[in-house]
Formats: C-alpha cells, sequence, structure tokens
C-alpha cells in the first residue's frame, strides 16, 4: 500500500537556526513529489516538484532533494515568516493511481524571532 | 484572476442534512479534486476528475457524489450528513494531462469548514 510518512510532526526554531524536514515514501513508482506550504486556515500553496532521484530545486530559504525512498525540505536561515505546515505529496506510477496524490500529514514549523 | 473559488467558507449543518459545496476555478486545468482535511490524517482524496463528465473515487468516497459540471465547476455533494464528515474540504484543480509529466502541481481553494452536529 502506498504510503507516504512525514517528520517530525512539529519543530520549533530561532531565527536563522537551519534545519531539514523529512518525507520518506513506499509506493510502486514515482511519477513526482511535491511540497507544498500551508498557513493556518488557508489552502495549501505550492513549492517545489520533484521527479527523479538526485533532483534538488530551490525557493529563497528553501531547498528540496529527492533519493529513492524520500525527500527532504531544507530550511536555510529560516524567519519568523517561515512558519507554516510544509505539506509532502505522491503521485504514484501505477495505472489505477493516475490523478490520485497521495499526502503526508505535514511538519508544523515555528520559526521565533 | 481568482484561482479556486470554493462556497461557501463556513457551514453547520445537523445529522441528516444535505448540500452542496461548490468549486470553481479559471485557470482552463483539465483536472479538478476535492480533498478533505482532518487532525493529524493529512489531505485525503474523496474524488477526482480528469475532464469534464469523468470523475473517479479516491481514498475516502463514501457519503459523497461529485458532479463536473464543466471544465471549470466541480461541485461536491452530501446527501445525508453525518458527524463524521466534520472536516475541512478542499478543492484543486491541476493541469495534469495523461501521459505528460509536468504542470501537475495543484492549486487549491480556501477551504470550506463543515461542522455537522
Amino acid at each position: 500500500e502506498d504510503q507516504v510518512t512525514q517528520s517530525p510532526e512539529a519543530l520549533r526554531l530561532q531565527e536563522g537556526e537551519s534545519s531539514s524536514l523529512n518525507c520518506s515514501y513506499t509506493v510502486s513508482g514515482l511519477r513526482g513529489l511535491f511540497w507544498y506550504r500551508q498557513d493556518p486556515g488557508k489552502g495549501p500553496e505550492f513549492l517545489f516538484t520533484l521527479y527523479s532521484a538526485g533532483e534538488e530545486k530551490e525557493k529563497e530559504r528553501l531547498k528540496a532533494t529527492l533519493t529513492k525512498k524520500e525527500s527532504f525540505l531544507h530550511i536555510t536561515a529560516p524567519k519568523p515568516e517561515d512558519s507554516a505546515t510544509y505539506l509532502c505529496a505522491v503521485h504514484p506510477m501505477t495505472t489505477d493511481s493516475w490523478g490520485k496524490f497521495q499526502f503526508g500529514a505535514g511538519t508544523q514549523v515555528v520559526v521565533t524571532p | 484572476n481568482a484561482g479556486v473559488t470554493q462556497t461557501p467558507k463556513f457551514q453547520v449543518l445537523k445529522t441528516g442534512q444535505s448540500m452542496t459545496l461548490q468549486c470553481a476555478q479559471d485557470m482552463n486545468h483539465n483536472s479538478m479534486y476535492w480533498y478533505r482535511q482532518d487532525p493529524g490524517m493529512g489531505l485525503r482524496l474523496i474524488y477526482y476528475s480528469a475532464s469534464e463528465g469523468t470523475t473517479d473515487k479516491g481514498e475516502v468516497p463514501n457519503g459523497y457524489n461529485v458532479s463536473r459540471l464543466n471544465k471549470r465547476e466541480f461541485s461536491l455533494r452530501l446527501e445525508s450528513a453525518a458527524p463524521s464528515q466534520t472536516s475541512v474540504y478542499f478543492c484543486a484543480s491541476s493541469d495534469l494531462i495523461r501521459g505528460r509529466v509536468n504542470d501537475d502541481e495543484a492549486f487549491f481553494g480556501q477551504g470550506t469548514r463543515l461542522t455537522v452536529v
């Protein structure tokens, strides 16, 4: 069964204290892995898509990487405005999984000044 | 450019009542989705529509029906609401097209907070 697990569940950081979030997945083939940011009371907002192992993408203080079993979202020198819940999702390769993205439970990040 | 618009934003229903959640997108996307989000469980797919006139069950379809009215609109109906359907519901759309890998990220609406008492 396809599964997406994010860790840790919650992360409290001091401003400037870099850290990494983990998304591990077990799927029968991977079409793509996605990272989203969700602020309280709002819908998820797209950050990155990764398609193959070894791929990396960056946006401001965020960098996403992908291996065959997991993805990391690195937050470098975070600021309070980086506080949010970060969601990971996978698009499995099987025929009957087309369009059926599977989400992890998310990591809630709080960055304090 | 409004993106994905959901109505209503909040709703309280009594057990057994019915209602329809509305969703519209203005990005000319082919694919549309309905998810529910519960604490500690992440987003779970209720239904997916690859194009106008087609729908497919997701992980948690029981108790729900959907209608892809046209390319823009995708509605979710609760025929007889139950307390277990208390949740936050999100509609999303993407330019996902079968056989093409890119442009498959989803754009989400602001959500509908539904409470069934």
